[in-house]
């Protein structure tokens, strides 16, 4: 079956920093772009992150600087460092196998609150 | 990068049809034949429904229909169900391996 299941989402204090894993199973992962995906309670889905099978990472502006994103193919494994966390970055976090056209596999997302 | 522009809802009675839009700009829907579409149910994870503005994944009911048109594409559902009941979310490529998302449109089958 595949499968990705997130980790590591948490209570953490403004400008604080907090490491998303996401384990992928059922598929050949290195073959794969992955992305993360965030949604606020009550809003829409924002793209916050992908990385290329080569490990080159891509970022909005809204993230770019303070999230980075990589992958451990040997342990099919994608993780995201989130660092200077504010308020705004509260979501639940998905990651997602995708390509340039699409997003075709999801997790069940982690819940990450930036609150003192 | 601005938000895809979706209707914040839309309504329908069972067996009729439905459209929802999404409007973007010439840099990302206008550009790229590169909208998907995602089904998401209350605290479930999105599901794809829709690929490279019409395509359907294997398993996606031919009930559910894609299209564009400039910078606008377009989600049809068709025979509404009430399992049809949920939020639904375009994507597109914008360029520069990056990507933008709707605001998302809340279905409701009446």
């Amino acid at each position: 079956e595949v499968q990705l299941v997130e980790s590591g989402g948490g209570l953490v204090q403004p400008g604080g920093s907090l490491r998303l894993s996401c384990a992928a199973s059922g598929f050949t992962f290195s073959s794969y772009d992955m992305h993360w995906v965030r949604q606020a309670t009550g809003k829409g889905l924002e793209w916050v992150s992908a990385i290329g099978t080569a490990g080159d990472p891509y970022y909005p502006g809204s993230v770019k600087g303070r999230f980075t994103i990589s992958r451990e193919n040997a342990k099919n494994s994608l993780y995201l460092q989130m660092n200077s966390l504010r308020a705004g970055d509260t979501a639940v976090y998905y990651c997602a196998r995708g390509t340039y056209s699409y997003m075709d596999v999801w997790g069940k997302g982690t819940t990450v609150t930036v609150s003192s | 990068q601005s938000a895809l522009t979706q209707p914040a809802s839309v309504s329908g009675s069972p067996g009729q049809s439905i459209t929802i839009s999404c409007t973007g700009t010439s840099s990302d829907v206008g550009s790229y034949n590169l909208v998907s579409w995602y089904q998401q149910h209350p605290g479930k994870a999105p599901k794809l429904m829709i690929y490279e503005v019409s395509k359907r994944p294997s398993g996606v009911s031919n009930r559910f229909s894609g299209s564009k048109s400039g910078n606008t594409a377009s989600l049809t559902i068709s025979g509404l169900q009430a399992e049809d009941e949920a939020d639904y979310y375009c994507c597109s490529y914008a360029g520069s391996s990056r990507w933008v998302f709707g605001g998302g449109t809340k279905l409701t089958v009446l």
